[in-house]
């Protein structure tokens, strides 16, 4: 079936620091979704990304779709201790077998150290 | 608060019982479907419903069971427990119009289900 790979796994760093976290497929996906979960929350969706080559920024937050559609990436600048949490990716397939099911990455757990 | 409602938040029992976790979708949302998240997993995939039928299976073993009714609300059932169902297990929806742009999920609270 088909699996999304998340890297990395954890990552700690100042506040202030950037931090990036990626997300790959070996399939070519048709989205791929952000999604944060606080410490004891639950998943938030972020964003969704669509098309090839596309790059959506949300305040400190940059989103990028691969031009194959088989990476993504998450870039925060300048992180804030409110950025703690985990950072999860999750794609749709391309192709009807997929339909509807998002496939989640192993996510990225982000400590900010203040 | 996402709209989606799971109940009950946490779940004590002990191995070889059955469970019921219930999940109410946000108004107006079609699909529910069941995640489990443990430690060393992730969020991994168990089961989608649309409008009362079965539309994604994912890996859910086969002492679990789901189902979702006419009023939309979900059931996740789980038999003979075993200390390593022990996780938290989220109810998410979607409008399941099959449309990309409204494929994103919203995540219930979720149940923290202990087996001792």
């Amino acid at each position: 079936g088909q699996q999304v790979m998340q890297i990395p796994q954890y990552q700690h760093v100042q506040e202030g620091e950037d931090f990036t976290t990626y997300c790959n497929s070996s399939t070519t996906l048709s989205n791929i979704q952000w999604y944060k979960q606080r410490p004891g929350g639950h998943p938030v969706f972020l964003i969704q990304l669509v098309k090839s080559g596309e790059v959506k920024k949300q305040k400190r937050l940059t989103f990028q779709f691969g031009e194959a559609k088989k990476n993504s990436s998450l870039h925060i600048t300048a992180t804030q201790t409110t950025d703690v949490g985990t950072y999860f990716c999750a794609a749709s397939g391309a192709g009807g077998t997929s339909y509807g099911k998002l496939t989640f990455g192993q996510g990225t757990i982000l400590t900010v150290h203040p | 608060d996402s709209g989606v409602t799971q109940t009950p938040k946490h779940l004590i029992t002990a191995t070889g019982q059955r469970v019921t976790l219930r999940c109410s979708p946000r108004s107006g949302d079609l699909s529910v479907y069941w995640y489990q998240q443990s430690l060393d997993q992730g969020l991994q995939f168990l089961i989608q419903y649309y409008n009362g039928e079965e539309r994604a299976k994912g890996n859910i073993l086969e002492r679990f069971s789901a189902q979702q009714f006419p009023d939309l609300h979900s059931e996740l059932n789980l038999s003979s427990l075993e200390l390593g169902d022990s996780a938290l297990y989220f109810c998410a929806s979607s409008d399941g119009t099959g449309n990309p742009t409204n494929e994103k999920l919203f995540f219930g609270s979720g149940t923290q289900l202990s087996v001792l």
